[in-house]
This record gives C-alpha cells, sequence and structure tokens, in this order.
C-alpha cells in the first residue's frame, strides 16, 4: 500500500492564481482531512469528509475549496492564492472506527509571493 | 488561551537520559488523548495514545491528569533516533467521532 500520496510536494504560486493540491490514500478509508501547518503553530483543519459526496469545513476554511468524489481522491482548491496561504499542507485519511488515528501524506509546501 | 499547549523546547539531551514532556489542555470535556511523533520536514504519525491508567510502550510512557488536564510522555534511554518533535494531540469525544486538535508540539534533539 502506498498509503496516502500528496502532489506537488512544492509549488511556488503568485498572487491571485489558484492551484489544486492532489490527495489520494490507497487504505480503502471513508475519513478523510486536509490541514495546514504553520511554522510554530499547531495543525490547524482546513476541510474533512466522512465519505464520497460529504465534506465539511474544518477551523479554517476560508479561502479553500475541496471535493469528495471518490472514496480515494480528496483534492484541495486554492482559488484565489494570497501569501497568508503560504504554508504545508498536509492530507490524512483514517478508517471510521479508529479516527485518532490518522495517516499522513508527505506534504506539499507552498509559497505565495 | 490555547485548547491545547506544550512547551515548544527544545530539550536537549544526551542519549541515555530520560526526559519528560508535559501538555495541559484547556478544556475540560476532552475524552481521548494522544502523543504523535514528526520529524523535521516530515508528516506527524501517531506514536502512542494516553489511557486514564497510564500507558507504556517500550522506553516510551504515557500518563494522564486529569484533576490538572494535563498528559506527559516520558522517554527513557534516549536514542539518537528519537530527535523529533512530539506533538499532543487532544480529542473532545469519547467515541472517537470528534475531530482531534493539535498541540504545536515540543521539540527533543538528542545528541551523542
Amino acid at each position: 500500500n502506498a498509503g496516502v500520496t500528496q502532489t506537488p510536494k512544492f509549488r511556488i504560486l503568485k498572487i491571485g492564481q489558484s492551484m489544486t493540491l492532489q490527495c489520494t490514500q490507497d487504505m480503502n478509508h471513508n475519513y478523510m482531512y486536509w490541514y495546514r501547518q504553520d511554522p510554530g503553530m499547531g495543525l490547524k483543519l482546513i476541510y474533512y469528509s466522512v465519505g464520497a459526496g460529504i465534506t465539511d469545513k474544518g477551523e479554517v476554511p476560508n479561502g479553500y475549496n475541496v471535493s469528495r468524489s471518490t472514496t480515494e481522491d480528496f483534492p484541495l482548491r486554492l482559488e484565489l492564492a494570497a501569501p497568508s496561504q503560504t504554508s504545508v499542507y498536509f492530507c490524512a485519511s483514517s478508517s471510521e472506527d479508529l479516527r485518532n488515528e490518522q495517516f499522513f501524506g508527505p506534504g506539499t509546501r507552498l509559497t505565495v509571493l | 488561551r490555547k485548547e491545547v499547549e506544550q512547551d515548544p523546547g527544545p530539550f536537549n539531551v544526551p542519549e541515555g537520559a530520560t526526559v519528560a514532556f508535559n501538555c495541559t489542555y484547556s478544556n475540560s470535556a476532552s475524552q481521548s488523548f494522544f502523543w504523535y511523533r514528526q520529524d523535521c520536514r516530515k508528516e506527524p504519525k501517531l506514536l502512542m495514545s494516553v489511557y486514564s491508567s497510564g500507558n507504556e510502550d517500550g522506553r516510551f510512557t504515557a500518563q494522564l491528569n486529569r484533576a490538572s488536564q494535563y498528559i506527559s510522555l516520558l522517554i527513557r534511554d534516549s536514542k539518537l533516533s528519537d530527535s523529533a518533535t512530539y506533538l499532543c494531540v487532544v480529542q473532545r469525544s469519547p467515541d472517537n467521532t470528534d475531530k482531534l486538535i493539535f498541540g504545536t508540539g515540543t521539540r527533543l534533539q538528542v545528541f551523542p
């Protein structure tokens, strides 16, 4: 199993550009999450999904959108990139039975200039 | 006040030392507690859960003090490979249905 994979690993965006961060998991997990991690800060939940077709906002959803058309994929969309969105983005997944054990992808380092 | 607070460190300890970290949480309704480990520029991984009775996994011991609202992680016989950031994580629901709240982490550096 590859676990949770994320692409790209690194990206530099200009202000106002848009992009999609890809996340895929092959563990058949129903639950998927997007976090951002800023230096010196804890992981903040952006959006999460409890299954295909269902998404919900986390703590810091503004400026982002998500979709969950399949169990495996949970892409995160930035429509109008802003410098405040410079961060490391982690996607994670968990089974319904064991939601406290989240499996994280390797992260995407995004810089907005 | 942050819901989960940790001393950011770094804790610099020699190999073989015993080191302990504490983490405090503000929501007395919190029910489940965990330690995650995050290596430099890597993703977090679950280290261990923290049970009310305390629990041990090899050189690692986790304890919970509900009255004072803190959890602790003790590492005995530190190894160089223990160098990492340790994230304290809290979950509000008892039945594993709520989201995880992550602390900012405590950095440990073990030197030869």
